[in-house]
């Protein structure tokens, strides 16, 4: 069927890194762009970034511009975010979500309609 | 950024009766090519956000009818015809000209 499976959460401290992955499967990943959101404990959801099929587009949310990093890798159906600097703030469950679709006549939005079950990151010393 | 503000952020509703959320947008989402960039997503309780609504009413694939967005420019309107006890959980709205912002979320709950 068709999902996506973030991995990578954990416990780090203020200042260090982590990176997040995203397995998907059931599609043809390549065919679509990918975002991850987030959401902090008991608060609402926050977008971070975007990344297109090819990865030649890239968005962040301003709040983790110059500190995140998405990526994608076509060939093993997975999408990555880099996370450096971690503040105490980044701590929340992190989700990837299926995004645009690229066709060869243009992109069709039809929301973010594939969610994961998150990992959460927690920035603790 | 685009500000997203949802009104009412808590909602009290009763099986059966209709309800509605409203969202409103600090610039209009009304892109060149006609569509407005808006997203309905619902949170059930212990689980990840759902779509329900793209591009301002275009409804996701698997939403009942009961669920309808509508709306242009800066002001969206998410209705449920009839609330089912499912229906509970979290609403979000979401713009989606990059860089995308949520709203704040109405909670909805039953009676």
């Amino acid at each position: 069927q068709v999902q996506v499976v973030e991995s990578g959460g954990g416990l780090v401290k203020p200042g260090g890194s982590l990176r997040l992955s995203c397995a998907a499967s059931g599609f043809t990943f390549s065919d679509y762009c990918m975002s991850w959101i987030r959401q902090t404990p008991g608060k609402g959801l926050e977008w971070l970034s975007y990344i297109s099929t090819r990865g030649s587009t890239i968005y962040y949310a301003d709040s983790v511009k110059g500190r995140f990093t998405i990526s994608r890798d076509n060939a093993n159906n997975s999408l990555y975010l880099q996370m450096n600097s971690l503040r105490v703030e980044d701590t929340a469950v992190y989700y990837c979500a299926r995004d645009r679709k690229e066709l060869a006549s243009g992109g069709v939005y039809s929301g973010m309609d594939v969610w994961g079950q998150g990992t959460t990151v927690t920035v603790s010393s | 950024e685009i500000v997203m503000t949802q009104s009412p952020l808590f909602l009290p509703v009763t099986p059966g009766e209709p309800a509605s959320i409203s969202c409103r947008s600090s610039q209009s989402l009304l892109h060149r090519n006609g569509h407005n960039y808006l997203d309905w997503y619902l949170q059930k309780p212990g689980q990840s956000p759902q779509l329900l609504i793209y591009l301002g009413s275009y409804r996701a694939s698997g939403v009942p009818d009961r669920f309808s967005g509508s709306g242009s420019g800066t002001d969206f309107t998410l209705r449920i015809s009839r609330v089912e006890a499912g229906d509970v959980g979290v609403y979000y709205c979401m713009q989606a000209l990059e860089p995308r912002t949520f709203g704040q979320g109405t909670k909805v709950e039953i009676k």
